[in-house]
């Protein structure tokens, strides 16, 4: 058990509708990643943040959002689903500083969301 | 752009043996940092190992160890001793470290390893 925590763990939607992804951080982290598993995409980035600014962005549509909460847990939104966004969507916190020169945390992965868009 | 390449989709090893997992990867970035993540069939991401592209040396945890070769851009994953439990996709991934585009990180399209008995 890694400590992060991901609700719900399947989701089955219809297209165009809009759904929310939880994540809960380890106790004590400050950054949350969100990523997208699929098998055609593969693992795919889409968005980090730390203690709720955001970070970095990676390959995220303008039909998903996210935030982190001032509790630090953070949501996925994605809406205007399409069949495409079928996928796993992970969730991993780090407890790594924003400093540049700081050595690296691991990132520790929740168990995922696995949504299917019929 | 930045890009993770592992050209093995799928690698069978025979248990107790040695395996190399490949990775190359294309930067421009100075400062960046390189790991490995094992998704074993249950689907849960477990980090293995980690390699800051200014570490002069390899970087070991137990059984895995990390062949950084920078002027080549490779960060190879060596796994000794194979066990049944190692059988999964592993993933190589790389993380920038530099301001522009702080912690935004690239996964590979990973390898499939299969622990024969």
């Amino acid at each position: 058990d890694s400590g992060v925590t991901q609700t719900p763990k399947h989701l089955i939607t219809a297209t165009g509708q809009r759904v929310t992804l939880r994540c809960s951080p380890r106790s004590g982290d400050l950054s949350v990643y969100w990523y997208q598993q699929s098998l055609d995409q593969g693992l795919q980035f889409l968005i980090q943040y730390y203690n709720g600014e955001e970070r970095a962005k990676g390959n995220i549509l303008e039909r998903f959002s996210a935030q982190q909460f001032p509790d630090l847990h953070s949501e996925l939104n994605l809406s205007s689903l399409e069949l495409g966004d079928s996928a796993l969507y992970f969730c991993a916190s780090s407890a790594r500083s924003p400093d540049r020169g700081s050595s690296y945390n691991e990132q520790f992965f929740g168990p995922g969301t696995r949504l299917t868009v019929l | 752009a930045q890009k993770i390449t592992q050209t093995q989709p799928g690698m069978f090893v025979q248990e107790k043996e040695a395996v190399t997992l490949d990775c190359t990867y294309d930067t421009s970035d100075q400062s960046y940092g390189l790991f490995w993540y094992k998704q074993p069939s249950s689907g849960e991401m477990i980090f293995l190992i980690y390699q800051g592209s200014y570490d002069e040396q390899n970087a070991t945890e137990g059984r895995y160890s990390l062949n950084f070769q920078k002027a080549r851009k490779s960060a190879n994953l060596v796994i000794s001793a194979s066990q049944l439990g190692d059988s999964a996709m592993y993933f190589c991934a790389m993380r920038s470290l530099m301001k522009t585009s702080y912690d935004k990180v690239i996964f590979g399209p990973g390898t499939s390893l299969s622990v024969i008995p």
